[in-house]
């Protein structure tokens, strides 16, 4: 069925830092994969996504990168800074011919230690 | 332009009752969908309407329903509630049908129910 794993769960890191989030996806039609942060008490925003005709794409601190064959994609955040701390959300859509879904990795709480 | 709004913000309800929420997206998004987060599940997808129709449908029982209005205004039912859903219901909006188009999540109604 149409899954999204994601690790780790909880991932501490000093300032200046990275920090790297992994997710898998299990239905191989997928073809958008965004990523969203929430903060404690907020809703979530999106920060990047990537398509699947693209490997690699890049937005200042962070990088997302998508292994199709593999079915994983990652997120990547250089020169953490404490206000990086919050719950990142991998999400991977499941796309028909006129709607889609989004499924959600379960998340990962990120701790930036000043 | 005002972002995605929901209405209430907090409930609390009784086990049996029913309850009704309210999403308002942003002016000209025209695709809504409903999220259930919890802290053991995450984000769960519940359904999206676009233009006034069910799209698609996560895998909740049939108490779990919704509508979309001629305005894109859209609302969710639950009925004879169980303390399990209990969670936090985010919708998110975004300006067309399919994938790739960014979703903007509203802040989210918080229901508890006793």
């Amino acid at each position: 069925g149409e899954n999204v794993e994601q690790h780790p769960s909880t991932l501490s890191v000093q300032e200046g830092d990275s920090a790297v989030i992994k997710c898998t996806y299990s239905d191989s039609a997928s073809n958008y994969f965004p990523w969203y942060k929430q903060e404690l008490g907020k809703r979530p925003q999106l920060i990047i996504d990537i398509r699947s005709n693209v490997g690699e794409k890049k937005d200042q601190r962070i990088a997302v990168t998508l292994n199709k064959t593999a079915k994983h994609f990652s997120l990547h955040i250089t020169e953490t800074q404490p206000e990086d701390s919050a719950v990142y959300f991998c999400a991977a859509s499941i796309s028909g011919d006129s709607s889609y879904k989004l499924i959600f990795g379960s998340g990962t709480r990120l701790l930036v230690r000043p | 332009k005002a972002g995605v709004t929901q209405t209430p913000r907090y409930l609390i309800k009784t086990r049996g009752q029913q309850v009704t929420l309210s999403c308002s997206p942003i002016s000209g998004h025209r695709s809504v969908s409903w999220y259930q987060q919890t802290p053991g599940q995450g984000l769960q997808f519940l359904f999206e309407y676009f233009s006034e129709t069910q799209r698609n449908k996560g895998n909740f029982p049939g108490r779990f329903s919704g509508r979309q209005f001629s305005n894109s205004r859209s609302e969710m039912n639950v009925s004879t509630l169980e303390l399990g859903d209990s969670a936090l219901y985010l919708c998110a909006s975004s300006l067309g049908q399919g994938a790739g188009n960014e979703q903007f999540f509203g802040p989210g109604t918080r229901l508890t129910v006793l």
